[in-house]
C-alpha cells in the first residue's frame, strides 16, 4: 500500500537556523509529490509540488524540497526559519486514485 | 482564501442525530474530496467526486453519505454517527482533464471540526 512517512513529529528551532523536514514514501510508479502547511487556525496551503523535470522544487516563502528517486524521499528546506514559519508541515503523494496520501505531519516551531 | 468553503465550522452532535456538512468551491473546479483528519493519525480520504461522479469511497462507513448536486457543491451527511467519528473534516477540489487525470493541485477548504457526544 502506498504510504507517506514524516521522520518528525514536532521540531524546535530558534528563528535563523535552517530547516530540514524529512518526508519519504512508498510507491513505485510515477510520483507526484507535495508540501501543505497549515498556520494555525488556518487551513491547509500548497508549499511546493512536483510532478516531473527538476528534482529541486522551489516553492513560496523561500521553502524548497528535492526529490531524490533513488531514497524514496522528498525533504523540504529552507535555510533561514523565521517565526512566521510556525506551522504545521504535511508531505503528501498523490495515490492511483487521485487522492493524496499524507504523513502524519511535523509541527515546526520557531521561538523568536 | 475564499476559494473553498466549508459550513458549518464547527459542530456538536449527538449519536442519534443528523446532520449535514457543506462545501462550495469558487474555482470552477470539476473533482471535490472528502477527507478526514483525526488526531495523530494522517488525513484520511473518504470520497472523490470527479466529473460529478463517485469514484472513490474508500470503505467508508454507511452513516456517511455523500452527496455531490453539481461541480461546485459537496455535501457529507452524517446520521448516527459515532463518538470516535470526532474529527476534523476537510473538503479539497482540483481540476483534472479527462486525458490527464488526477494531474492537478487540490485545494482545501478550512474543515469542519466535528465533536460526536
Amino acid at each position: 500500500a502506498q504510504s507517506v512517512s514524516q521522520h518528525n513529529h514536532h521540531v524546535i528551532l530558534s528563528e535563523a537556523a535552517s530547516l530540514e523536514l524529512g518526508c519519504n514514501y512508498s510507491y513505485g510508479g510515477t510520483v507526484n509529490l507535495f508540501w501543505y502547511v497549515q498556520y494555525p487556525g488556518q487551513h491547509l496551503q500548497l508549499l511546493l509540488k512536483y510532478f516531473s523535470g527538476d528534482p529541486l522544487v522551489k516553492g513560496i516563502k523561500g521553502f524548497e524540497a528535492e526529490f531524490i528517486k533513488s531514497k524514496f524521499s522528498f525533504n523540504l528546506r529552507k535555510p533561514s526559519v523565521q517565526w512566521s514559519d510556525t506551522a504545521e508541515y504535511f508531505c503528501a503523494v498523490r495515490g492511483s486514485q487521485g487522492n493524496l496520501i499524507f504523513g502524519k505531519g511535523t509541527k515546526l516551531s520557531v521561538k523568536p | 482564501e475564499t476559494g473553498v468553503t466549508q459550513t458549518p465550522r464547527h459542530l456538536v452532535m449527538g449519536m442519534t442525530n443528523k446532520k449535514s456538512l457543506k462545501c462550495e468551491q469558487h474555482l470552477g473546479h470539476n473533482a471535490m474530496y472528502w477527507y478526514k483528519q483525526s488526531a495523530k493519525k494522517p488525513l484520511e480520504l473518504m470520497f472523490v467526486y470527479n466529473f460529478k461522479e463517485q469514484t472513490e469511497n474508500n470503505s467508508v462507513p454507511s452513516r456517511f453519505s455523500p452527496e455531490c448536486p453539481n461541480s461546485s457543491h459537496l455535501f457529507l451527511h452524517l446520521h448516527t454517527l459515532q463518538p470516535e467519528d470526532s474529527a476534523l473534516y476537510l473538503c479539497a477540489s482540483s481540476q483534472e482533464s479527462r486525458s490527464d487525470k488526477y494531474q492537478e493541485t487540490q485545494y482545501f477548504g478550512p474543515g469542519t471540526r466535528l465533536l460526536v457526544l
